[in-house]
């Protein structure tokens, strides 16, 4: 009965490389976001969507591409990988302008 | 420039000590928010508060909201083990629609031994 979830927990991946990460939530929400942590534990937002649509997009490099097939969904596609793309990435939901739940999060190493 | 800039960085206490963690923010907001984080997880949701309110209580939490100075506080009484974690501000700005961003800042590693 997990509320928001990701998958995998953990990838490991060569630079070059193309991969994806999951999330679902079952929480009914219309709004999902992905964010980025890094090292420093600085917690910054890359993307949001409301019912399937892009409407927060915070220069994020274009290899960084958001794809969204149910309002339940949204999943991030990165290519070509490099070694700052190393850290953990967040999926959150929530209704509209109010407090975020947060996944279990997928730590992602560039190696 | 970064907002929800949280001090101290790191704060070491024993159980049973009071907790006090503080946040300045440099736009104005609709609400600020608390959030918790133990290590190798997700964030999980405190308190709300918003911009027309000074103070909240959430059992032994407690927010403040200083809009004139940009600052919030939060308050943990008798702390336990337990509450060792991560903590972080996130405020989300005035206006704008209702999908607003949340911009967190650094947060603030609590430390709290036996």
């Amino acid at each position: 009965d997990t509320a928001v979830s990701q998958t995998p927990k953990y990838l490991v991946t060569q630079m070059g490389n193309d991969k994806s990460i999951k999330c679902e939530q079952n929480l009914g929400h219309d709004t999902m976001y992905w964010y980025k942590q890094d090292s420093k534990k600085f917690l910054k937002i890359m993307f949001s969507y409301n019912n399937k649509e892009l409407i927060i997009n915070e220069t994020v490099p274009n290899r960084f591409s958001p794809k969204s097939p149910d309002k339940a969904h949204l999943n991030l596609h990165i290519n070509s990988l490099e070694l700052g793309d190393s850290a953990v990435y967040f999926c959150a939901s929530s209704p509209p302008g109010i407090t975020q739940y947060f996944g279990p999060g997928t730590r992602l190493t560039v190696l | 420039s970064q907002q929800g800039e949280e001090d101290p960085q790191a704060l070491s206490i024993q159980e049973g000590e009071n907790a006090t963690m503080n946040c300045s923010y440099k736009t104005s907001i609709n609400n600020l928010q608390w959030y918790r984080q133990n290590s190798g997880r997700g964030l999980v949701h405190l308190i709300l508060i918003r911009s027309n309110e000074r103070e909240k209580h959430s059992g032994r939490l407690r927010v403040t909201l200083d809009t004139s100075k940009k600052s919030s506080s939060l308050l943990i009484t008798a702390s336990r083990a337990a509450d060792t974690a991560s903590y972080f501000c996130a405020t989300r700005d005035a206006g704008g629609t209702s999908y607003g961003k949340l911009t967190f800042g650094q947060g603030t590693i609590l430390t709290v031994h036996p």
